[in-house]
C-alpha cells in the first residue's frame, strides 16, 4: 500500500493561464501533504505543507497567492499555479504522510507533474 | 535552506561493484532518509535511519549515520544496471512550532552503473 498519484503527469500551458495539479493518496488517508518543486538536475525544494481542513504553511520565498493549495479531504490536495509564467516551468512533486499505520516519519511521493509554460 | 549535501555529485561504476554515496548536513535531525529517483520520475523511499541509530541494512543497501560528524553514507553492494538513478539524502527535523517532520533534500548523487 501507500500509493500516491498525481494528475496530470505532464501539462503545457500558455503564459498567464492557471494550472491545477491534483495529488491523491490512493489507499491510505494522509494527515499531511507536501508540495515540492524540482528544477532540472537539482534537488527538491519544499514549497508548502498542508493539513486537511486548514491553511497551508508556505516556505519562505513561496508566494501563497500564486501557488494556491487546497487540502479538502484526507486523500486529496491540489496545487494551482495561477497566472503561470515560463519561470514557473518545473517538476512539481507531492508527498503524503499516513494518518495511521507505517512509520510516521515516512513520506510517500507521487510520480510528479512536469509543467511547461510557453 | 538546503540541509543535506551529497558527495560525489556523480558516480560511474561497473556492474557488480559497490557504490558509496555520502551525505553531510548542518543542524540537528530526528532522522535521515535516502531516496532514489529515476530520471523524470517521483521519489522512492529506500531507507530511514533514526538519530539514535548508527547503521541499518536493507537488502543490498547499508546506511550509516554519524551524528557527531553530521554525516551519513549509503552503500549499494553488487550494483546492477537497474540501480542507475539519482540518490538523495533527506534530513527530517521538526521546525520550531510545527507538529510534523519536514524533509530537507540534498542535491543528490547521480549513479550510473555500466553493464
Amino acid at each position: 500500500g501507500a500509493v500516491v498519484s498525481q494528475h496530470p503527469s505532464r501539462v503545457i500551458c500558455k503564459s498567464g493561464t492557471s494550472v491545477k495539479i491534483e495529488c491523491r493518496s490512493l489507499d491510505f488517508q494522509a494527515t499531511t501533504m507536501f508540495w515540492y518543486r524540482q528544477f532540472p538536475k537539482q534537488s527538491l525544494m519544499l514549497m508548502a505543507t498542508s493539513n486537511e481542513g486548514s491553511k497551508a504553511t508556505y516556505e519562505q520565498g513561496v508566494e501563497k497567492d500564486k501557488f494556491l493549495i487546497n487540502h479538502a479531504s484526507l486523500t486529496l490536495s491540489t496545487l494551482t499555479v495561477t497566472s503561470a509564467h515560463p519561470e514557473d516551468s518545473s517538476f512539481y512533486i507531492c508527498s503524503a504522510r499516513r494518518l495511521k499505520g507505517g512509520p510516521r516519519e515516512t513520506q510517500y511521493f507521487g510520480p510528479g507533474t512536469r509543467l511547461l509554460v510557453l | 535552506s538546503q540541509q543535506g549535501e551529497e558527495d560525489p555529485q556523480a558516480l560511474s561504476i561497473q556492474e557488480g561493484e559497490n557504490a558509496t554515496m555520502n551525505c553531510s548536513y548542518k543542524t540537528s535531525i530526528n532522522n535521515l532518509q535516502w531516496y532514489r529517483q529515476n530520471s523524470g520520475r517521483g521519489l522512492v523511499h529506500l531507507i530511514l535511519i533514526r538519530s539514535n541509530e548508527r547503521e541499518k541494512h536493507s537488502g543490498r543497501l547499508r546506511v550509516t549515520l554519524d551524528t557527531s560528524k553530521k554525516s551519513s553514507s549509503l552503500l549499494i553492494t553488487a550494483s546492477r544496471a537497474a540501480d542507475t538513478a539519482s540518490y538523495f539524502c533527506a534530513t527530517a527535523a521538526t521546525p520550531s512550532g510545527a507538529g510534523s517532520y519536514q524533509l530537507t533534500f540534498g542535491k543528490g548523487t547521480k549513479l550510473s552503473v555500466i553493464p
